[in-house]
């Protein structure tokens, strides 16, 4: 069974400096994806990044970027610039690669930033 | 476009109760997906269809049924309503299957169960 951990319940952040988000996974596969999701107040949630598995450069979206070691199956977001609009939940979330699973995500139980003015 | 659109935002229900989750994309996505969120938990998936007349169940199906007779709509049935079934619902669509192609989400049902 996969498994995702986030160990950070709440973070905090100076605004415009930067933060990182643990999160690591256990799985057998070998072929899949991972996720951050951001989920603010207002319940929305909100696709930040996803890396494929097979794909040894790290996927980055302007200020977000990811530290993805399969190796140790860890799996960071790193958000630089922070700005007052990144406070939300994030969760970090796994998929297997096979389409015959469906939609199955497994997710961590989510980290609560808040960025300070 | 309007995205992906749920109703009732907001739901109280007492228990033995059933009721209908709407749910609706106007994007001709083929995928489309229940979720419910439990405090302090991520999404788990509930049923999940790749196309009209094809649904199928996620991790956590019992008390609840689908049906998917158009491309756009994807209600969700609780037969019964428990307490246990207390939670923030989200409807989701995508192209295809999330781990190629993004998900878009509704902005959720909140269903209390008493």
């Amino acid at each position: 069974a996969q498994t995702v951990t986030q160990s950070q319940p709440e973070m905090s952040v100076q605004e415009a400096e930067t933060v990182t988000l643990s999160c690591t996974y256990d799985t057998s596969e070998n072929n899949y994806y991972l996720f951050w999701y951001k989920q603010p107040p207002s319940r929305q949630m909100i696709l930040v990044i996803r890396q494929e598995a097979y794909k040894q450069q790290n996927a980055t979206e302007n200020r977000f970027s990811v530290n993805f070691q399969k190796a140790a199956k860890s799996f960071s977001l790193k958000i630089s610039d922070s700005q007052l609009g990144d406070t939300a939940m994030y969760f970090c979330a796994f998929m297997n690669h096979h389409t015959n699973t469906g939609n199955q995500f497994y997710f961590g139980t989510g980290t609560s930033l808040t960025v300070i003015p | 476009n309007a995205g992906v659109t749920q109703t009732p935002k907001f739901q109280v229900l007492k228990t033995g109760q059933s009721m209908t989750l709407q749910c609706a994309q106007d994007m001709n996505h083929e995928y489309m997906s229940w979720y419910r969120q439990d405090p302090g938990m991520g999404l788990r998936l509930i049923h999940y269809s790749v196309g009209a007349g094809i649904t199928d169940q996620g991790e956590v199906p019992n008390g609840y049924n689908v049906s998917r007779s158009t491309t756009e709509d994807f209600p969700l049935r609780l037969l019964s309503a428990a307490p246990s079934q207390t939670s923030v619902y989200f409807c989701a669509s995508s192209y295809g299957p999330a781990a190629a192609y993004e998900q878009y989400f509704g902005p959720g049902t909140r269903l209390t169960v008493t």
